[in-house]
C-alpha cells in the first residue's frame, strides 16, 4: 500500500517561493504504476488540483498556475516536489500530495498525504 | 470560483436518502465517464468514495454514483450520522487536467 508523506515550510514571505515535497513509500516513483499529484485547499474552500507528474517527466499543470509551477522528480529519495514562484496570500492553504493509477486515463485520487498547512505571509 | 458547480449545502434525517449534484460540461463530466467523488471529514484528507459507479473496498454500498450528459450525482441512501462531511465532485477534462467542484456539506438532521 503506497503511503505519501508531505512536507516544507509552514510560512512563506509574499513573493517568495512556496517549495514542497512529497515522501513516497510502498512503491517506486519510477515504477510507472502512478501520476504524482498535488492538491490543495484554502481555509474554509474547496480542492483545487494543482497538477502531477508521471515518472516519465511529463507533467501535467493547471492552467491557472502553469506560469509559476513547476513539479518535479528526486528519485534518489523517492520523492517528488512542488514549487510555485511569487507566492501571494492567495496561495496560503493546506497542500496535499495523492496517487492516481496510470493504467487508466482519469484515474481517481485513491490515496492522499495528511497534508501541510502553508500560510503566505510577512 | 470552482470549475464544476455543486450546491452548498444539503441536509437528511437519519434513514433517510439525499443525493448531491454536480454540473460541468461537455469538456469534462459530458467527456468522460471518469468522475470521482470524496468525502472530507474536519480536519482530515479528503477519501476516495466513488470513481464513475465504482466503489472502492470498504466503502458502504449505501454509497451510489450516476451521471446524465454534464452532471454527475450522488447518492446516500440510509443516512447515517457518520455520514455528514463535505463531499467534493472531480472529473477529467479533455486538457488532461482534473478539475473539481466547489463542495456540499451534508448535515444529519
Amino acid at each position: 500500500q503506497v503511503q505519501l508523506q508531505e512536507s516544507g515550510p509552514g510560512l512563506v514571505k509574499p513573493s517568495h517561493t512556496l517549495s514542497l515535497t512529497c515522501t513516497v513509500s510502498g512503491d517506486s516513483i519510477t515504477s510507472g504504476d502512478f501520476y504524482w499529484n498535488w492538491i490543495r485547499q484554502p481555509p474554509g474552500k474547496g480542492l483545487e488540483w494543482i497538477g502531477n507528474i508521471y515518472y516519465n517527466g511529463n507533467t501535467n499543470y493547471n492552467p491557472s498556475l502553469r506560469s509559476r509551477l513547476t513539479i518535479s522528480l528526486d528519485m534518489s529519495k523517492n520523492q517528488f516536489s512542488l514549487r510555485l514562484t511569487s507566492a501571494t496570500a492567495a496561495d496560503t492553504a493546506v497542500y496535499y500530495c495523492a496517487i492516481q493509477g496510470a493504467a487508466v486515463r482519469g484515474a481517481p485520487l485513491d490515496v492522499w498525504g495528511q497534508g501541510t498547512t502553508v500560510t503566505v505571509s510577512s | 470560483q470552482s470549475v464544476l458547480t455543486q450546491p452548498a449545502s444539503v441536509s437528511g434525517s437519519p434513514g433517510q436518502s439525499i443525493t448531491i449534484s454536480c454540473s460541468g460540461t461537455s469538456s469534462d463530466i459530458g467527456r468522460y465517464n471518469y468522475v470521482s467523488w470524496y468525502q472530507q471529514h474536519p480536519g482530515q484528507a479528503p477519501k476516495l468514495l466513488i470513481y464513475d459507479v465504482n466503489l472502492p473496498s470498504g466503502v458502504s454500498g449505501r454509497f451510489s454514483g450516476s451521471k446524465s450528459d454534464n452532471t454527475a450525482y450522488l447518492t446516500i441512501s440510509g443516512l447515517q450520522a457518520e455520514d455528514e462531511a463535505d463531499y467534493f465532485c472531480s472529473s477529467y477534462t479533455t486538457i488532461n487536467t482534473l478539475v473539481f467542484g466547489g463542495g456540499t456539506q451534508l448535515t444529519v438532521l
